[in-house]
């Protein structure tokens, strides 16, 4: 079994400053992914960034990046230069890499971005 | 850009009635799964079904819900005799090979009363 901790229930940025929202994990598989979604007030799940765990480089998408810790089973994410529709609910997620698992969610952030 | 589609966008149901859940997955893809994200809360797996049959499923995915995928495109998650704590939003995704990104459509909300 999986389990997904995010302990920031909410936080609060300055439009155009960095934020990262942390994330911790556990599982007994040695092959898993990672993932951080996206969930606006639309309640539409949207990806914002992946990681497989084989990979030791982190994964970034534009101004969003990823900090994997194999070891210490952390997966944070980094928020660049802020933007007004970045707000929105943050959940990071796991899966197994064999089988047709689904998603292990965390409880989510919900991020502010202040104007 | 394809997308997952999911209909209704809300349904409100009686307690013990049956509901009917539908989703179109993205055509090209092979894993299908059902979430679902009571108010507030966050988003549970449900089940997974590939190849024609269900593949995982969690511990809510009890045998009051069943999927079916009953021609090449729909995708359906039924709800046979509700009760109030299904009230919820439930997600459909679907994915090429596993451990891709999951598509997620944008929801059903289900209202049981």
């Amino acid at each position: 079994a999986q389990t997904v901790t995010q302990s920031q229930p909410e936080m609060s940025v300055q439009e155009a400053e960095t934020v990262t929202l942390s994330c911790t994990y556990d599982t007994s598989e040695s092959d898993y992914y990672l993932f951080w979604y996206k969930q606006p007030p639309s309640r539409q799940m949207i990806l914002v960034i992946r990681q497989e765990a084989y990979k030791q480089q982190n994964a970034t998408e534009n101004r969003f990046s990823v900090n994997f810790q194999k070891a210490a089973k952390s997966f944070s994410l980094k928020i660049s230069d802020s933007q007004l529709g970045d707000a929105a609910m943050y959940f990071c997620a796991s899966q197994p890499g064999g089988g047709a698992d689904g998603l292990t969610f965390g409880k989510g952030t919900h991020l502010i971005i202040q104007p | 850009e394809p997308e997952v589609t999911q209909t209704p966008s809300h349904q409100v149901t009686q307690m013990g009635q049956e509901v009917i859940l539908r989703c179109v997955p993205i055509s090209n893809h092979l894993y299908f799964y059902w979430y679902r994200q009571i108010l507030g809360q966050k988003v549970e797996f449900l089940v997974s079904f590939y190849n024609n049959e269900i593949s995982e499923k969690s511990e809510i995915f009890d045998d009051q819900f069943s999927v079916e995928r009953p021609d090449g495109s729909n995708f359906t998650l039924k709800i046979r005799s509700t009760k109030l704590e299904d009230s919820a939003m439930y997600f459909c995704a679907s994915s090429v090979p596993r451990g891709d990104e999951q598509y997620f459509g944008p929801g059903t909300r289900l209202t049981v009363t």
